[in-house]
């Protein structure tokens, strides 16, 4: 059964780092994972999708790496700003039929 | 449409009282999704449709949560004699052919908070 863990669970940090979100997964056998921000009181917005055959996607400030063979990935963010505070989820799959989510890491950056 | 929509938004009801949460996916997308994330919790797969079949129900908490699919489209979820316990955020996603299987990631809607008091 596919477990996912999200480290650090909360992250508080000035406006301009740069930061590193972890996420670990017990199956490596996954088609791919994808990440996701959630807003408070809001639904899920796709961020990143990385396919298992790649090692890692680039959206503007966010880089998402996948390393399969270790179970884990990392999102990194850039020069972080205050519109970054929401929880960033990652995802993957169980079989072909559901995502499986991590806790998530509530982030929240301060100007 | 040009995105996962879910209504209604915000739901509160009786304790006892039957409720019906809808979701409109993408057009074109045959696999959809429901989840629920209570507060302060992660979320919680419920079930998968696979155009109108579910062929994953496995994560429904009891027989009183059931849910269908017509024209593999509109999906509705339906708890029956809801109990406090329920009091959730419901999410549904959609997306194009076996989802994840497939290489195509998934598509939230905004989701339904539902309050049983």
């Amino acid at each position: 059964k596919q477990e996912v863990t999200q480290i650090p669970a909360a992250l508080s940090v000035p406006e301009g780092e740069n930061l590193v979100l972890n996420c670990s997964f017990t199956d490596s056998a996954i088609y791919n994972l994808q990440w996701f921000r959630q807003d408070p009181g809001k639904g899920l917005t796709s961020l990143l999708l990385i396919q298992s055959s790649q090692r890692e996607q680039t959206s503007g400030r966010l880089n998402a790496s996948l390393d399969k063979s270790s179970g884990r990935s990392t999102l990194y963010i850039a020069a972080s700003q205050p519109g970054d505070s929401a929880t960033y989820l990652c995802a993957v799959p169980e079989n072909t039929d559901k995502l499986i989510f991590g806790t998530g890491t509530r982030l929240q950056v301060f100007p | 449409g040009a995105g996962v929509s879910q209504s209604p938004s915000n739901k509160v009801t009786e304790k006892g009282k039957d409720v019906e949460l809808r979701c409109d996916p993408i057009s074109g997308h045959t696999a959809l999704y429901w989840y629920r994330q209570s507060l302060g919790q992660g979320l919680e797969f419920l079930i998968y449709f696979q155009g109108n079949s579910a062929p994953d129900k496995s994560g429904l908490p009891s027989d009183r949560f059931s849910a269908e699919r017509t024209g593999g489209s509109v999906s509705t979820l339906t708890i029956q004699r809801t109990q406090q316990e329920d009091s959730a955020v419901y999410l549904c996603a959609s997306s194009f052919g076996q989802g994840m299987a497939t290489g195509y990631g998934y598509t939230f809607g905004s989701g339904t908070r539902l309050t049983v008091v």
